[in-house]
């Protein structure tokens, strides 16, 4: 099944913004959406958000997501130490019936 | 507190069979889609299977389609993945994951189990 695409890693600095994207098509994310997961080493994913820009209760408002066609993005602002992690994309896409993950995208805090 | 905590991971051989289990705690288990996603070491995400809260939608990964089964039983706040057949390329962790539906994300997950296919 193919995946959604996202750039393997984005540098930025603290306290800086960071704009990590995610491309599929129109029958995942430019359809349902996509939700945003951050993996820190040795953890599970935790969701920031889905269906474009709803984030879970907890979740920081510097996590804001959004999607212009087939391309979401995740959008980190005043980047801190702790927001050094692996970033994900996910949506349902529905001509395979699965959900497809974007490869994700490492994100390194300088 | 809302828990998915994983058993039945470990070594098996190439060929061989392991049956994993998700225990939910802490929600209505029977209101969600359940998921298996796994990922192999340093590897990213890999969706392998869901089923839906009453069992009547289950989708599989083509990597997995007729190896691996999954269920679930209500009553017991369980979900299972039946690995048949299990490959070197099976290896990885192996999460359990809710979703409320397929616009709502995966909300959350466990803490994973490890499967290693090596003789």
């Amino acid at each position: 099944q193919a995946g959604l695409t996202q750039p393997p890693s984005v540098s930025k600095g603290l306290r800086q913004t960071a704009t990590l994207t995610c491309t599929g098509n129109s029958n995942n994310v430019g359809n349902q959406g996509a939700a945003w997961l951050q993996q820190h080493q040795g953890h599970p994913p935790k969701l920031l958000s889905y269906r474009n820009n709803n984030r879970p209760s907890g979740i920081s408002e510097r996590f804001s997501a959004s999607r212009s066609g087939n391309t979401a993005s995740l959008t980190i602002t005043g980047l801190q130490p702790e927001d050094e992690a692996d970033y994900y994309c996910s949506a349902w896409d529905s001509s395979l019936s699965a959900w497809v993950f974007g490869g994700g995208t490492k994100l390194t805090v300088l | 507190e809302v828990q998915l905590v994983e058993s039945g991971g470990g070594l098996v051989k190439p060929g061989g069979s392991l049956r994993l289990s998700c225990a939910a705690s802490g929600f209505t288990f029977s209101s969600y889609s359940m998921n298996w996603v796994r990922q192999a070491p340093g590897k990213g995400l890999e969706w392998v299977s869901s089923i839906s809260s009453s069992s009547s939608y289950i989708y599989y990964a083509d990597s997995v389609k007729g190896r691996f089964t999954i269920s679930r039983d209500n009553a017991k706040n369980s979900l299972y993945l039946q690995m048949n057949s299990l490959r070197a390329e099976d290896t990885a962790v192996y999460y359990c994951a809710r979703a409320l539906s397929t616009i709502h994300g995966m909300d959350v997950w466990g803490q994973g189990t490890t499967v290693t296919v090596s003789s």
